[in-house]
This record gives C-alpha cells, structure tokens and sequence, in this order.
C-alpha cells in the first residue's frame, strides 16, 4: 500500500496569515495519463471529512480560492494563503492512483 | 444538491453484525462509485471499500475482506455496508463518500460496539 506522510501534526496560525501542510507519498502519485492523484481534505470539529482540492491542485466547487494545491511526483503541498477562523480543523492528504486509497494521519489547525 | 444521508447510531455486542445504509439523493446511485471510510475515536481516515453501483462489483480492503459486504439498491437510490464479527476495535464512525474524489460525504454513522 502507499504510505501517505503529512507535516507537520499540528499547527497554529494567525488569521490572516499563510499556513502550509506538507504531504509525502512513498510512490509516485504520476499517472501515465498525465494527472497526479492526490486529494486534499477538510474535517472541521464534528463533521465529515469536505474535499477541498482533487487532482493535485484543482479546487474543488464552492472551496475558496485561498486554497491552493502544488507538488509533483511524491512531494505535495496545500497552502491556505490568509487563514480564517474557518478553516480550523484537520487537514488530510490523500492518493487514489491505485487501491487501496490510502490517507495522511492528518495535520490539525489551530487559531 | 447531492446528499448522503446515513442511518442512525448503532449499538453492538462483540460477535454480532451491523448494516449501515447510506441514502443517496441529487444524482444517480449508478453512475458513480460508492466507498466506504471509517474513523475510530480520535483516529485518522481508513477506507473499507467500494462498491460499483451499476455493477454491483465491490473492491474491498485485505482488512475486511472476510467481514464485509457492501451492496446497493439502485431502485431506492441506497447503499449499504454490512460488517460482520464486530469486535470492541470496530467501535468507530462509518462514513460513505462518493466517487474516486471522495466529493460527497454522508454524515457518518455512529458504531459502538461494546459487551
């Protein structure tokens, strides 16, 4: 199975500045079709998991713009460019480029 | 919209079995896979499997591989989750999400399982 590695465990960020999850993979999340298949998520305090970012770096509907997605190969970041009091919660990784789906342990945020 | 809705708590004795059904609504059941994730108090994420609605093939983790069956109904839009042999480490929420993004997730379900 593929290990999905996030950094760090936590983090606590002021509002309005930038925040950064690490994610590493222990293969390549490359498909030969071109697309990189790793997933960002958002598991705000009592709720579901929410999927903010598919395919390396494609926001999914409704998510706001000030999160972003970059990283090749094994190497992945998200970025929250101004944190808001919103955004608290735990950050998972994720690659679906072959099965089992396997997740990150997860990067709590903190305000 | 798309909605997943779950059923409600369960309670469980070790050895016994629970089905968690996951009622879908906003698209068609089959034109899109189905897993099934779960997460123990204060744990990560940990996929079960997927269930091919319009097929009804499954792909389950080696984890649950003799534990688990996951079906559908594609006549009341439903999905379901049935796990076998409960034991106190199954004490967990069961979540289903749709699709190879995981883009849409029931509110997850609540199983206790606890002589």
């Amino acid at each position: 199975d593929i290990v999905m590695t996030q950094a760090p465990l936590s983090l606590s960020v002021t509002p309005g500045q930038p925040a950064s999850i690490s994610c590493k993979s222990s293969q390549s999340l490359l498909h030969n079709n071109g697309k990189t298949f790793v997933y960002w998520f958002l598991q705000k305090p009592g709720q579901p998991p929410q999927l903010l970012i598919y395919e390396l770096s494609k926001r999914f509907s409704g998510v706001p713009d000030r999160f972003s997605g970059s990283g090749s190969g094994t190497d992945f970041t998200l970025k929250i460019s101004r944190v808001e009091a919103e955004d608290v919660g735990v950050y998972y990784c994720m690659q679906n480029i072959r099965p089992p789906p396997t997740f990150g342990g997860g990067t709590k945020v903190e305000i | 919209q798309v909605q997943l809705v779950q059923s409600g708590v369960e309670v469980k004795k070790p050895g016994a079995s629970v089905k968690v059904s996951c009622k879908t609504s906003g698209y068609t059941l089959s034109g899109y896979y189905m897993n099934w994730v779960r997460q123990a108090p204060g744990q990560g994420l940990e996929w079960m499997g997927w269930i091919s609605p319009d097929s009804g093939g499954t792909n389950y983790a080696q984890k649950f591989q003799d534990r688990v069956t996951m079906t559908r109904d594609t006549s009341t839009s439903t999905a379901y989750m049935e796990l076998r042999s409960l034991r106190s480490d199954d004490t967990a929420v069961y979540y289903c999400a749709r699709n190879w993004a995981f883009d849409s997730w029931g509110q997850g379900t609540l199983v206790t399982v606890s002589s």
